[in-house]
């Protein structure tokens, strides 16, 4: 299976800005379509946007809650998915996982085989 | 509030069977074949162990088991071992405003 590894979590106040990293090995990233999950403190998943391989038109999707203020993006040439969130809320605590279906595949690459550690953002008031 | 119903809690005695329900929309569950199951430990990030309704990624026991009926998937645990406690989330495509919904996870406790 391959690795995942978030970094970037930090406590940042509400209407800052913050910028997650997920570096991947052991997969073929260039292929990869990568998604963005998160969790609050005790709470359930929550899908937050996947950016599909650049081979497959690098379309990016977001969840309704953060459409408009978080962007993903990917570097290829280091393996690196990023997470750029700005205009933080306080319902945007949560510990953030990266996530992709490789080394499997499924139709839309939604079902998560690998997943990093997570990173957890607090933002307070 | 998750998009998907799961109930929030089950429970069973080790060698039982328990079924954990998922109940979406047309516009997810019903309407489509890319649900999800995931089991998660406490402290640790999901494991996936079942995918497009039924199929079992390699390396999960044949105890874990599912199906979709309608507008409602569920997820079947046979043998209840110990091991199995643990939160259980459903995740299906959507057609909606949203490209991958949740549920919002069921606690399984082993008697």
């Amino acid at each position: 299976e391959g690795q995942l590894v978030e970094s970037g979590g930090d406590l940042v106040k509400a209407g800052g800005s913050l910028r997650l990293s997920c570096a991947a090995s052991g997969i073929n990233f260039n292929h990869a379509w990568m998604s963005w999950v998160r969790q609050a403190p005790g709470k359930g998943l929550e899908w937050v946007g996947r950016i599909k391989s650049k081979t497959s038109g690098g379309t990016i999707d977001y969840a309704a809650p953060v459409r408009d203020r978080f962007t993903v993006s990917r570097d290829d040439s280091k393996s690196t998915l990023y997470l750029q969130m700005n205009s933080l809320k306080t319902e945007d605590t949560a510990v953030y996982y990266c996530a992709t279906d490789l080394p499997m595949h499924c139709t839309h690459g939604i079902c998560y085989k690998s997943w990093g550690q997570g990173t957890l953002v607090t933002v307070s008031s | 509030q998750s998009a998907l119903t799961q109930p929030a809690s089950v429970s069973g005695s080790p060698g039982q069977s328990i079924t954990i329900s998922c109940t979406g929309t047309s516009s997810d569950v019903g309407g489509y074949n890319y649900i999800s199951w995931y089991q998660q430990h406490p402290g640790k990030a999901p494991k996936l162990i079942i995918y497009e309704v039924s199929n079992r990624p390699s390396g999960v026991s044949n105890r874990f088991s599912a199906s979709k009926s309608d507008n409602t998937a569920s997820l079947t645990i046979s043998g209840l071992q110990a091991e199995d406690e643990a939160d259980y989330y459903c995740s299906s495509y959507s057609d909606t405003d949203t490209l991958v919904v949740f549920g919002g996870g069921t606690k399984l406790t082993v008697l």
